[in-house]
């Protein structure tokens, strides 16, 4: 089975731009949660999809948005980017939604706000 | 609410040495508590998992970990170390009834071997 995949690699934008994430997760699996990861907060919970719905969130401003597609594959979207957001935004999915289910991680995307 | 402590941020141990990287938690109810390595430029992978059962849990690569309630600590072992074992390890902690949104990761520690 292909894992978890994510696009693209890499990013770098300009203060006040937008910017699109993309994941896939493993086939078969329904849920998909986004993490982003920094040098100085360590890997912070943003938000998990199932079913195309919205289940969870974390504590991050509305400028973090998100979507689950029916075939799972789930994009992320940071709007009016400020310099905080340069981080590594890992996807990770799941077969079901529970805490003790596996997740699976893809190899994130790095973003550069400049 | 939960937290972890990830007492160590870096630790550099040489090659076939044993390593342990510890791992402390703070909940008032019970949690499921995870290890997961992160090898450069990727994502993070789950080396193992305690749900319930026995404290001891064996996972990937050689490494296990052993659940002390008492001492409210989640510690991983590995009895001899490899060059491929430099990574950053993370552990977590989440709710049984809490779902993603309440997962808890520690900082980090970063395993250097050194040859």
């Amino acid at each position: 089975k292909a894992g978890v995949t994510q696009t693209p690699r890499y990013l770098i934008k300009t203060r006040g731009q937008q910017v699109t994430l993309s994941c896939s997760p493993i086939s078969g699996h329904r849920s998909v949660s986004w993490y982003q990861q920094t040098p100085g907060q360590g890997l912070q919970f943003l938000f998990e999809y199932f079913s195309e719905t919205q289940r969870n969130k974390g504590n991050f401003p509305g400028r973090f948005s998100g979507r689950q597609f029916s075939n799972s594959r789930s994009e992320m979207n940071v709007s009016t980017l400020e310099l905080g957001d340069s981080a590594l935004y890992l996807c990770a999915s799941s077969l079901l939604r529970e805490g003790a289910d596996t997740q699976y991680f893809g190899p994130g995307t790095r973003l550069t706000v400049l | 609410a939960q937290s972890v402590t990830q007492l160590d941020s870096q630790v550099p141990v040489f090659e076939e040495a044993p390593v342990e990287l510890r791992c402390n938690y703070s909940s008032s109810v019970s949690v499921y508590l995870f290890w997961y390595v992160q090898y450069p430029n990727q994502g993070l992978q789950l080396l193992l998992k305690y749900l319930s059962g026995s404290t001891l849990v064996k996972g990937i690569n050689g490494f296990e970990a052993e659940f002390n309630k008492s001492q409210t600590s989640f510690h991983l072992r590995k009895p001899s170390v490899h060059i491929s074992d430099t990574a950053e390890y993370f552990c977590a902690v989440i709710l049984p009834s809490g779902g993603y949104q309440k997962v808890t990761f520690g900082i980090g520690t970063k395993l250097q071997v050194i040859p």
